[in-house]
């Protein structure tokens, strides 16, 4: 059983289109994440979610957009690709405990390649 | 928002020494701060995590260090194998105020030459 499971591992595509990246976990997690991970492996957090609340979105732009149809998924919807969106996406799970976070465990990423 | 320093960005041992790696983060609410390896082409695996009420924590020969008034924590790995080479990322996370994120270090680079 994959805790965390993205779809697809590979997608390769043309500056423009609009694409989606699925994303469910079977963790029983409260919180989702979508994180990006540029050629220099930099991991930068994009959005997350609890309880089917957005709670942050960084300077991403709004050709990205998150959607949570329930608190075990997390979809990523992109709007025009650009080249500069190429990377590895990854989405990540936790639970929030307090003022703790537990067992945040990531995806197997999803190479998005924009040409 | 929280800001997290990793040192070196790049680390070659012989295989049997030590490795050790560093990371300063910014913000004092943070109290989660887990140590991830990542293979190439794979993804990124908690290995060790440490919250703020506890100054060090050991798994094999794997330990991570923490100094909440420096704020700055530590990852050290003895006997290093080459199945140790892979980038390490160090993060830090505060709950509170609706944030709940994780926040990485750049990565290190581990090359464990046999």
């Amino acid at each position: 059983d994959t805790a965390v499971s993205q779809t697809p591992k590979y997608l390769v595509t043309q500056m423009g289109n609009d694409k989606s990246i699925k994303c469910e976990q079977n963790l029983g997690h409260d919180t989702m994440y979508w994180y990006k991970q540029d050629s220099k492996k930099f991991l930068k957090i994009m959005f997350s979610y609890n309880n089917k609340e957005l709670i942050i979105n960084e300077t991403v732009p709004n050709r990205f957009s998150p959607k949570s149809p329930d608190k075990a998924h997390l979809n990523l919807h992109i709007n025009s690709l650009e080249l500069g969106d190429s990377a590895v996406y990854f989405c990540a799970s936790s639970q929030v405990v307090g003022r703790f976070n537990y067992g945040y465990t990531f995806g197997s990423g999803t190479r998005l390649t924009v040409v | 928002g929280e800001n997290v320093e990793q040192h070196p960005s790049t680390l070659s041992v012989q295989e049997g020494d030590s490795a050790v790696i560093k990371c300063t983060y910014s913000d004092s609410a943070s109290n989660y701060f887990p140590w991830y390896k990542q293979e190439l082409g794979k993804r990124p695996q908690l290995i060790i995590d440490i919250r703020s009420n506890v100054g060090e924590k050991k798994d094999q020969r794997i330990a991570v260090t923490l100094n909440k008034t420096a704020k700055h924590f530590s990852l050290h790995i003895t006997e290093t194998q080459p199945e140790d080479s892979a980038v390490y990322f160090c993060a830090a996370s505060e709950t509170g105020a609706g944030s709940y994120q994780l926040t990485f270090g750049k990565g290190t680079k581990l090359s464990v030459i046999p």
